[in-house]
């Protein structure tokens, strides 16, 4: 019930494409839902988060997409660029300790 | 945001030391945590250092392997004691910033341990 499951593992774009990650959770406690991005040998670095009374959050080329009911939400980078080839993160932030649960995360490769 | 630095940021170590992990964060903060995340993984919450209080380890993880100080808001260690192969990893800490919002944790740059 803790979980954040995510997918899919890893992902292949094309430059000016569109990347889709996925996390779906079961936890209706969860109440902040942030996303990261990690580049190798960096720590993760917050991108973008949304709470679950919105139902879509949009910063630059990146858009959050919520979906209450179904307890499933969506990472969407428009026109993708190889610089954005990273490992992203799906987080859920739970209870009064404020402790984050991760999903796996993905691998997204853009290539040029 | 938070600016958070750690030391060392990699360190290769032998079997049966110990190693302390530096954190330091450029404003006060009230939450601090230590991950760790091996090469390709997804990251694990070790404890939750808060200033005053003892550290809550999360399932796994206990005091005598993975001591923590945190004497101030800016500042945390983390040990990792009598290492072992399986303790290379990678160890992160995070911050909650009470400046952006209770909700925002950012993180360090980590530190990688390699234990031979």
């Amino acid at each position: 019930q803790q979980q954040v499951k995510q997918s899919p593992q890893s992902l292949i774009v094309q430059k000016g494409g569109i990347s889709i990650i996925n996390c779906a959770y079961e936890n209706t406690a969860f109440d902040y839902f942030p996303w990261y991005q990690q580049f190798p040998g960096k720590g993760p670095a917050l991108l973008i988060a949304i709470r679950p009374d919105v139902s879509e959050k949009k910063e630059g080329r990146f858009t959050i997409s919520f979906n209450k009911s179904a307890k499933q939400f969506s990472l969407h980078i428009m026109d993708s660029q190889p610089g954005d080839s990273a490992t992203y993160f799906c987080a859920a932030l739970y209870g009064n300790n404020r402790k984050l649960i991760w999903g796996l995360g993905t691998s997204l490769a853009v290539n040029p | 945001s938070a600016v958070i630095s750690q030391k060392p940021s990699r360190d290769i170590c032998q079997r049966g030391t110990s190693l302390t992990i530096q954190c330091q964060v450029d404003s006060q903060v009230t939450m601090m945590f230590w991950y760790r995340q091996q090469p390709g993984q997804s990251l694990t919450l070790i404890a939750t250092a808060n200033q005053g209080s003892e550290a809550t380890y999360e399932s796994g993880f206990v005091i005598d392997k993975f001591p923590i100080s945190r004497p101030n808001l800016t500042f945390s260690t983390l040990t990792v004691s009598n290492m072992s192969p399986e303790d290379s990893s990678i160890y992160l800490c995070s911050v909650e910033d009470l400046g952006v919002g209770t909700d925002t944790q950012y993180f360090g740059p980590g530190t990688r341990l390699t234990v031979l």
